[in-house]
């Protein structure tokens, strides 16, 4: 069975700061990894897709970094801001057909 | 608006009643998949669509539950003689050829 675990499951921050959550997978030949946010209640938000020949990939504020050696992804958010609250999750595949999600990493970030 | 979108938001229904969601993914896409998430826990899935073809379906999936997706555009899923283990959340999602998901808003599953 592939897993996905990501730690912390919570994380509080003071705003400003920076801040990395951890995404590990089981099996390293994966195809895609793939971060969101959920807020409650909401469906997911894509973040970053890091395809398997990338090493890593940003947008804004967000960094994620792949290695698929040690089947290791994390996602850096640069300073943090209360908005930013909200659960991140990651997803691999390993075809395309099916992605495997994590249980997520409930981040809040106090004004 | 040019997301994907999913109908109901809310469906409050008694068990041993039929339910179905609509999802309309994004028109460029050929993919499709349908996920269902419960609190805490991250998206399970369910199936997946190229086009209009069912390609992929979790064997968690009993026979209550079917999908189809009529002329490769919007997808139906269908849940026969509910139960209260189906309430969740049912996400659908839709990919171009680059892989990238992207989720609808969800469909909210209340089993009384």
């Amino acid at each position: 069975k592939q897993e996905v675990t990501q730690i912390p499951a919570a994380l509080s921050v003071p705003e400003g700061e920076n801040l990395v959550l951890n995404c590990s997978f089981t099996d390293s030949a994966i195809y895609n990894l793939q971060w969101f946010r959920q807020d409650p209640g909401k469906g997911l938000t894509s973040l970053l897709l890091i395809q398997s020949s990338q090493r890593e990939q940003t947008s804004g504020r967000l960094n994620a970094s792949l290695d698929k050696s040690s089947g290791r992804s994390t996602l850096y958010i640069a300073a943090s801001q209360p908005g930013d609250s909200a659960t991140y999750l990651c997803a691999v595949t390993y075809t395309g057909n099916q992605f495997y999600f994590g249980t997520g990493t409930s981040l809040t970030v106090i004004p | 608006d040019t997301g994907v979108s999913q109908d109901p938001r809310h469906k409050i229904t008694k068990r041993g009643q039929n339910v179905t969601f609509r999802c309309d993914p994004i028109s460029e896409h050929n993919r499709l998949y349908w996920y269902r998430q419960t609190l805490g826990q991250g998206p399970e899935f369910l199936t997946y669509f190229q086009n209009e073809a069912q390609l992929e379906k979790s064997r968690l999936l009993s026979d209550r539950f079917s999908a189809e997706r009529p002329k490769g555009s919007f997808s139906t899923l269908e849940i026969q003689r509910t139960e209260q283990g189906d309430s969740a959340m049912y996400l659908c999602a839709s990919s171009p050829i680059t892989g990238e998901l992207f989720f609808g808003e969800g469909s909210r599953l209340t089993v009384l």
